[in-house]
């Protein structure tokens, strides 16, 4: 099972909206709706921040969303702070019932 | 509160063995799975399956197929991961998490590094 696809890179200034893009194919993104997003700081685990493709845990504040069309889905931040800055990395559940997680996103906030 | 905790930190010779365990508190143990995910020094996070604490059913990712096993014991609310035939490659970061989901895991343990080195 090959890694979902993820640039390795984004940035934003503080108050604006990013998104991260997630591309795998129809056995993983694009055959359910079992997308996530991950949000990792240096040294901790990883939070999950959006399940099922656009639902937020509790706690999550709603500037994180999440989308999916067709084998691409797609975080979105909007109102962008200093505390974001971190690694980000999406997940899918597969045909094989395996999950496949993205190679990982540096979002720096300039 | 939900929590996690694992056993501590590894150093093992290749082609030893290693057990990390997972305590749950804070909720029904056999009401959610656990999954494994580890994280190699400066690398992305990578699936290694997860296990059933309902009824033990696990499911592998496939390049560890033969050299993982994850169990429960529900008497004590722990789930293990024990990784055999280990390589310098095995050298990571290991985490349990709480499978809220098929794919997504809500709490996460604090991680166990286990080191592989001759």
């Amino acid at each position: 099972q090959s890694a979902l696809t993820q640039p390795a890179s984004v940035s934003g200034s503080p108050g604006q909206s990013i998104t991260i893009s997630c591309t795998g194919t129809s056995s993983d993104v694009g055959g359910y709706n079992y997308v996530s997003w991950y949000q990792q700081h240096p040294g901790k685990a990883p939070k999950l921040m959006i399940y099922e493709v656009s639902n937020r845990p509790s706690g999550v504040p709603d500037r994180f969303s999440g989308s999916k069309s067709g084998n691409t889905a797609s975080l979105t931040i909007s109102g962008l702070q200093a505390e974001d800055e971190a690694d980000y990395y999406c997940s899918s559940y597969t045909s094989s019932s395996t999950v496949v997680f993205g190679g990982g996103t540096k979002l720096t906030v300039l | 509160q939900v929590q996690l905790v694992q056993s501590g930190a590894e150093v093992k010779k290749p082609g030893a063995s290693v057990k990390v365990s997972c305590k749950a508190s804070g909720y029904t143990f056999t009401s959610y799975g656990i999954s494994w995910v580890r994280q190699a020094p400066g690398q992305g996070l990578e699936w290694m399956g997860w296990i059933s604490a309902y009824n033990g059913n696990t499911n592998y990712a496939q390049k560890l197929q033969g050299r993982v096993t994850m169990t429960t014991d529900t008497s004590t609310s722990t789930a293990y991961m024990e990784l055999r035939s280990l390589r310098s490659d095995d050298t990571a970061v290991y985490y349990c998490a709480r499978r809220v989901v098929k794919g997504a895991s809500d709490y996460w343990g604090q991680g166990t590094l286990v080191t592989v080195s001759s």
